[in-house]
């Protein structure tokens, strides 16, 4: 059972309003993700992190900004939510092992289903 | 441009029967492959890795193979359940960069039938 955890599991808000969606890990791992994914899609890398104070920008292009202060916590934020913005969230964790290749098993949380109307 | 593709995007089976997934990519070079089960409403889990020296691997009724000559994976399901509906993804990762990168493919949505 995978010990990363994100919330809200749902949200619905208006155009405009800033969010934030909260990823926590408690498996210590160094790399952490954020996968954008809608129906029939696959997933779409936004942003991820080797470790603290560690962030990139990912292969889709996002509004969206991230941060990470502490190992365990990885939050992504919209400062100001559109419609299309409406998606799936998912945010993962892998361990670091360096090297060429490998990223490691990717453990995922349940995901934040966001709608802005 | 690396790709991965699925087939079939669906597939509907009755409750016991087998069904065989494919993976077809085209990343190079290569460093693995994995199978990620996506529960409705969850987030994926790993399945099974596949390196560049392994054929075959099975966990449980979960068999995947690999040929990398080919560049095609399948994961084939045995005596299948109920819980086996879901979407099955298939993940290739490339050893071009130091941290690797991943490609996704966009699923076979599998249903079991009772």
């Amino acid at each position: 059972e995978a010990d990363i955890y994100q919330t809200p599991r749902y949200l619905v808000i208006g155009t405009g309003k800033k969010i934030t969606l909260e990823c926590s890990q408690t498996m210590g791992h160094d790399k952490m993700y954020w996968y954008q994914q809608d129906p029939g899609m696959e997933l779409h890398l936004i942003h991820y992190s080797y470790g603290v104070n560690s962030t990139e920008k990912g292969d889709l292009s996002s509004e969206s900004t991230v941060s990470r202060i502490r190992t365990e916590h990885f939050p992504l934020t919209l400062e100001s939510a559109r419609p299309s913005h409406t998606s799936q969230y998912l945010c993962a964790s892998s361990e670091f092992k360096g090297g060429a290749g490998d990223t490691g098993e990717l453990f995922f949380g349940e995901g934040s289903r966001l709608t802005v109307l | 441009k690396n790709q991965v593709e699925q087939s079939p995007q669906s597939l509907i089976i009755l409750e016991g029967k087998n069904c065989t997934l494919q993976c077809n990519y085209t990343v190079s070079p290569f460093s693995n492959l994995r199978w990620y089960k996506q529960d409705t409403g969850r987030g994926p889990v790993s399945l099974t890795i596949m390196t560049f020296s392994e054929n075959t691997k099975s966990n449980g009724r979960y068999t995947a193979t690999l040929d990398a000559d080919t560049k095609q994976s399948s994961l084939h399901i045995t005596a299948s359940q109920l819980s086996d509906s879901a979407s099955y993804i298939c993940v290739v990762s490339d050893r071009g960069s130091t941290l690797g990168r991943l490609y996704f493919g966009r699923g076979t949505q599998l249903t079991v039938w009772p």
